[in-house]
């Protein structure tokens, strides 16, 4: 089984800083993929990136990027130019690229990783 | 992201009375699945379902929990007898697929259940 480790419970950074958080994991499988995923306090979860396990180039989205180490099974999170709206709950998640119909798409949590943000 | 509404979005229920939480995709959807949050502590799988099956589920589903597509658009999840340690948010998640990102896994707002 595989599973998902956010070593940081709570992280906090001045506003316009950058912040990385971390995340590993353990799989026996080669192919996969690895999310980061925001929960703001309404506890919304909301989808902040993804990476293919297959692709070696990191995942970015704005202000968001990712350091994939395969090898290392670590998939951290920069948040750059942090903002006051990005303080929330942060969870790394890890799903199978294997294909078994609807359970493929199940995803496993890491437990989070709290981001605060000082003004 | 794709919108996924669920109802309640939060209910106070007493121990032992039955509870169904709802999802609503805006669009059709094949792949359907329900996570659990307790407060505090990290989401858990606890079923997904396909083509009005159940395909899989977790150890956390046991007989108490129930899913259903009763109109082909609600999906629904029963809790037939609440226990307080059912006290959690409970997601609906659906799986859409574009050409940038592929199949992505998208959840809704959450329903969040009390059970006193």
């Amino acid at each position: 089984a595989q599973t998902v480790t956010q070593s940081q419970p709570e992280m906090s950074v001045q506003e316009a800083e950058t912040v990385t958080l971390s995340c590993t994991y353990d799989t026996s499988e080669s192919d996969y993929y690895l999310f980061w995923y925001k929960q703001p306090p309404s506890r919304q979860m909301i989808l902040v990136i993804r990476q293919e396990a297959y692709k070696q180039q990191n995942a970015t989205e704005n202000r968001f990027s990712v350091n994939f180490q395969k090898a290392a099974k670590s998939f951290s999170l920069k948040i750059s130019d942090s903002q006051l709206g990005d303080a929330a709950m942060y969870f790394c998640a890890y799903r199978s690229a294997a294909y078994s119909g609807a359970g493929s798409y199940q995803l496993t949590f890491g437990k989070g990783t709290k981001l605060s943000v000082i003004p | 992201e794709p919108e996924v509404t669920q109802t309640p979005s939060h209910q106070v229920t007493q121990m032992g009375q039955e509870v169904i939480l709802r999802c609503v995709p805006i669009s059709n959807h094949l792949y359907f699945y329900w996570y659990r949050q307790i407060l505090g502590q990290k989401v858990e799988f606890l079923v997904s379902f396909y083509n009005n099956e159940i395909s899989e589920k977790s150890e956390i589903f046991d007989d108490q929990f129930s899913v259903e597509r009763p109109d082909g658009s609600n999906f629904t999840l029963k809790i037939r007898s609440t226990k307080l340690e059912d006290s959690a948010m409970y997601f609906c998640a659906i799986v859409v697929w574009d050409i940038r990102s592929g199949n992505t896994i998208y959840f809704g707002e959450g329903s969040w259940l009390t059970v006193v």
